[in-house]
Order: C-alpha cells, then sequence, then structure tokens
C-alpha cells in the first residue's frame, strides 16, 4: 500500500524556520516526482514546491521561492521542506503529494494525511 | 507563471443532474490538465489526468475534456457522494498551479 506519512509541522513565530519531512513506502520512490500542496483553512489548494526524480529539477511557486527548500533522500525514501522567514500567510495543513510520472511536474496521485503549519505571533 | 481560473465557483444540482465545471488555463497547456475531487476532513483524490484519462476506480460518470487553453469536468449523473469540492490542476511545468476551487452543493 502506497503511504505517505508528514512530520515537522507546529506552531511556530514569524521569521522562524521549520524543516517538513515525508516518509514515503509501499512504492519505488526514486521513480516518481514529488511535490508540497498546502491548504490554508476554509481555503483552497496551493502547489508549494516540486522535485523530480533525481532531485536535479525543482519548481516554487512566487510565494514561496527564496524562502523554502525543497529535497529529497532517495535512500532514505524521505521528501522534506525547509521553510525559512515563516510569515502568518503560511498557515496551512502541508501535504506531500506523489506525481504520477518520474518529472514531477504532472497530477498528483497520492497524498498524505497533511501536517499543520501555524504561524503566529 | 500559469494562472487557472475556474468557473463556477459554486453549483446547487440535485441528485440525478449532469454538473458542468470549466477550468481556463492562462496559456496553452496542451492536455496537461488534471481534476481532483476534495471532501472536508480529506486529502484530494485524482479523477481525471490528462485531461480525459480517468483515474483507475474513478466511476465513469466523471469525464473531463478540452485542450489548450479550456477544459471541462463533467458529472453525468450526481451521486450523494458526488457532493464536494473540485479544483484543476495544471501540470505542464513548473511551477504548478490549482483552480480556486468549485463548491458542489445539494440543491
Amino acid at each position: 500500500e502506497v503511504q505517505l506519512v508528514e512530520s515537522g509541522g507546529g506552531v511556530v513565530r514569524p521569521g522562524g524556520s521549520l524543516r517538513l519531512s515525508c516518509a514515503a513506502s509501499g512504492f519505488t520512490f526514486d521513480g516518481y516526482g514529488m511535490s508540497w500542496v498546502r491548504q490554508a483553512p476554509g481555503k483552497g489548494l496551493e502547489w508549494v514546491s516540486g522535485i523530480n526524480w533525481k532531485g536535479g529539477t525543482t519548481g516554487y511557486a512566487d510565494s514561496v521561492k527564496g524562502r523554502f527548500t525543497i529535497s529529497r533522500a532517495n535512500a532514505k525514501n524521505s521528501l522534506y521542506l525547509q521553510m525559512n522567514s515563516l510569515r502568518t500567510e503560511d498557515t496551512a495543513l502541508y501535504y506531500c503529494a506523489r506525481a504520477v510520472d518520474s518529472s514531477g511536474h504532472a497530477a498528483i496521485d497520492c497524498w498524505g494525511q497533511g501536517t499543520l503549519v501555524t504561524v503566529s505571533s | 507563471d500559469i494562472q487557472m481560473t475556474q468557473s463556477p465557483s459554486s453549483v446547487s444540482a440535485s441528485v440525478g443532474d449532469r454538473v458542468t465545471i470549466t477550468c481556463r488555463a492562462s496559456q496553452g497547456i496542451s492536455s496537461w490538465l488534471a481534476w481532483y475531487q476534495q471532501k472536508p476532513g480529506k486529502a484530494p483524490k485524482l479523477l481525471i489526468y490528462a485531461a480525459s484519462s480517468l483515474q483507475s476506480g474513478v466511476p465513469s460518470r466523471f469525464s473531463g475534456s478540452g485542450s489548450g487553453t479550456d477544459f471541462t469536468l463533467t458529472i453525468s449523473s450526481l451521486q450523494p457522494d458526488d457532493f464536494a469540492t473540485y479544483y484543476c490542476q495544471q501540470a505542464n511545468s513548473f511551477p504548478l498551479s490549482f483552480g480556486g476551487g468549485t463548491k458542489v452543493e445539494i440543491k
């Protein structure tokens, strides 16, 4: 069974940092691109960042570019999101998500349950 | 960057109705378009990829069409389980982007 389990969320002050992790299982992790997608309370889906199978190609939403960094460790079946200079508008449920192919810029066929990030003073 | 515009933002419909949701891309994306269904408190579920390909396990009452900039999701006969919010997403290139969502409500 394909599983994506996020961790690392929590409450942080504006300007602070957090590192999200996603543990993948049940599939060949290095065969797929991955993304982080977030959803603020009561709002729609916002794609945050994506990475191809090898980690050589990454993409970011304008709202997080220069502050967030996506990475992956294929040997550990893990995806990461380093979030710096956090703002109150970054408050959201963050989903780890698997693309349908190795490129990363593709439809998303598997989602974790999400980890909540709250940025508040 | 590619912006995705969905309409309507909400629709009220009855069981058995045909429901159509549209999505427009700010530039051509060929057929790199996906549709998702999301219910409250749950992760999204992939319904359609490559504009018109039905994801495995998704009922055939869901269908997608379009290419270039204009796309449509159709539910041929709305069922009680279909009341949810639907999102389109362009998969043409980074940065990816979602439409604002369409909430399908009970009439």
